[in-house]
C-alpha cells in the first residue's frame, strides 16, 4: 500500500530554517516523480517544488533560492529543506507522489496528511 | 497570480449539474493534460479527474472533464452535499517548465 508521511512542521521564527520530511512506503522514490505542494491561509494550492524521476528540480520563483527539494533513496524519503523563512511561508505543507511512469507533470495520485509551518515571532 | 483562471466560487442545489472552468494559455492547457483535484475542508486534496478526463479508480461517474484549445472544464452532476469542496485545475507550463494550479473554486451546496 503506498503512503506518505510528512514530518517537521512546527512554529519558527522569520528567518529560520525548518527541513519537511516525506516518509514513503509502497514505491521506491526512484521510479516517481516527487512533489511539495502547499496551501497558505485564505489562499489556493501553490506547487513549491519538484522532483524529476532523474533528479532535475523546479522551484517556484516565490521560493526559488531558499528552499531545497531532496531524496534519500537508502531512508525512501524525501525532503524540502526550507530556510529564510518569512510568513509568507506559513501554509499547510503537502507532499506527494506522481503517478508511475511519468517523469514530470500534475499527476499526483498519493498525497501525505499535511503538515503546518507557522513563521512567526 | 495563477496562469490557470478559475471561478471564485460556484453554487448548485443537490442534483443539479455544475460546471467549472479553468482558463490558460497555449503553454499549458493548450499543450499539456489537464488533471482535476478536490480538496475538502480539513484533508489533502485528491485526484479527481487525470488526463484530461480519466477518472481514477473510486471517483464516481458523476465526476466527468473535458479539455478544448486553452481552456478545460470539470462537470459534477448529481450534485451531492458531501461534494461541497474546493476544486482545482492543474497542468504542467512548458515555459515555467513547472506545475501550475488555478486559483481553485470553492463549491458549495445550497
Amino acid at each position: 500500500e503506498v503512503q506518505l508521511v510528512e514530518s517537521g512542521g512546527g512554529l519558527i521564527q522569520p528567518g529560520g530554517s525548518l527541513r519537511l520530511s516525506c516518509a514513503a512506503s509502497g514505491f521506491s522514490l526512484t521510479d516517481n516523480f516527487l512533489t511539495w505542494v502547499r496551501r497558505a491561509p485564505g489562499k489556493g494550492l501553490e506547487c513549491v517544488s519538484l522532483l524529476h524521476k532523474d533528479a532535475r528540480t523546479y522551484y517556484a520563483d516565490s521560493v526559488k533560492g531558499r528552499f531545497t527539494i531532496s531524496r534519500d533513496t537508502s531512508r525512501n524519503t524525501f525532503y524540502l529543506q526550507m530556510n529564510s523563512l518569512t510568513a509568507e511561508d506559513t501554509a499547510v505543507y503537502y507532499c506527494a507522489r506522481g503517478s508511475p511512469g511519468y517523469d514530470h507533470g500534475t499527476r499526483f495520485d498519493f498525497w501525505g496528511q499535511g503538515t503546518l509551518v507557522t513563521v512567526a515571532s | 497570480q495563477s496562469e490557470l483562471t478559475q471561478p471564485p466560487s460556484a453554487s448548485g442545489t443537490p442534483g443539479q449539474t455544475v460546471t467549472i472552468s479553468c482558463s490558460g494559455g497555449k503553454s499549458n492547457i493548450g499543450s499539456n493534460p489537464v488533471n482535476w483535484y478536490q480538496q475538502i475542508a480539513g484533508a489533502a486534496p485528491k485526484l479527481l479527474v487525470y488526463g484530461d478526463n480519466q477518472r481514477p479508480s473510486g471517483i464516481p461517474a458523476g465526476f466527468s472533464a473535458s479539455r478544448s484549445g486553452t481552456s478545460a472544464s470539470l462537470a459534477i452532476s448529481g450534485l451531492q452535499s458531501e461534494d461541497e469542496a474546493d476544486y482545482y485545475c492543474a497542468v504542467w507550463d512548458d515555459i515555467l517548465y513547472g506545475p501550475v494550479f488555478g486559483g481553485g473554486t470553492k463549491l458549495t451546496v445550497l
